[in-house]
């Protein structure tokens, strides 16, 4: 059974960094796409972009600029920064195992989701 | 980008009712659209994929169709566990897309 998790720090300070990182079990992060979704508080979900086994990205236009991932296939983990962050970053932060069948992607399965509060 | 439009944004039923909820989606995406269900304090979870196919694991209550580009989630024989909230999420475009959610209460 895949399981997702997520971990970082919880605050960050405004114009810092967001760093967190995915771990994978129960199976092997190469041969799939990996994402990242947020949150924000009472609202919906943003999908926030995603990365292949061989380091390839996509990234949500609206945050291309501030966003980088990264994966590490050797421990099975998958990382999210996210620069000169805001009060508006606020968010649970999701990682998820995107599933590719050649015509459709969907999320399966999703780590717990993990709060970050940009704040001073 | 695609917007997505789901209706009703909430809604009340009862144990046993039939639900549907819809997704409305700005230009046609063939049948690039899946399902989700968020419980409270909880991740989202996949119930359906491609429009129409059930999930491992997802009770036969749950289906998906699709009318134009209207897709269609319906809940039969509601349970109580059914709560939450519901997101539909399209991977036609390149830049993914969920809809706003429908909240359901029971």
């Amino acid at each position: 059974q895949v399981q997702l998790q997520e971990s970082g720090p919880g605050l960050v300070k405004p114009s810092e960094t967001l760093s967190l990182t995915c771990t994978v079990s129960g199976d092997s992060i190469s041969g799939h796409y990996w994402s990242w979704i947020r949150q924000s508080p009472g609202k919906g979900l943003e999908w926030i972009g995603h990365i292949y086994d061989s380091g390839s990205t996509t990234y949500n236009p609206s945050l291309k600029s501030r966003v980088s991932m990264s994966v590490d296939t050797s421990r099975d983990q998958f990382s999210l920064k996210l620069n000169s962050v805001t009060v508006a970053d606020t968010a649970v932060y999701f990682c998820a195992r995107d599933v590719n069948s050649g015509w459709n992607n969907w999320f399966d399965p999703w780590g717990q989701g993990t709060l970050v509060t940009v704040s001073s | 980008d695609i917007q997505m439009t789901q209706s009703p944004s909430s809604l009340s039923a009862s144990v046993g009712d039939r639900v549907t909820i819809t997704c409305r989606t700005s230009q046609t995406i063939n049948t690039y659209l899946n399902w989700y269900q968020q419980k409270p304090g909880k991740a989202p979870k996949l119930l359906i994929y491609a429009a129409s196919n059930l999930q491992s694991g997802v009770p036969s209550r749950f289906s998906g169709s699709i009318f134009g580009t209207d897709f269609i989630l319906t809940i039969t024989n509601l349970q109580p566990e059914d709560l939450g909230t519901y997101y539909c999420q399209q991977s036609y475009s390149s830049l993914y897309t969920f809809g706003q959610g429908t909240k359901l209460e029971i």
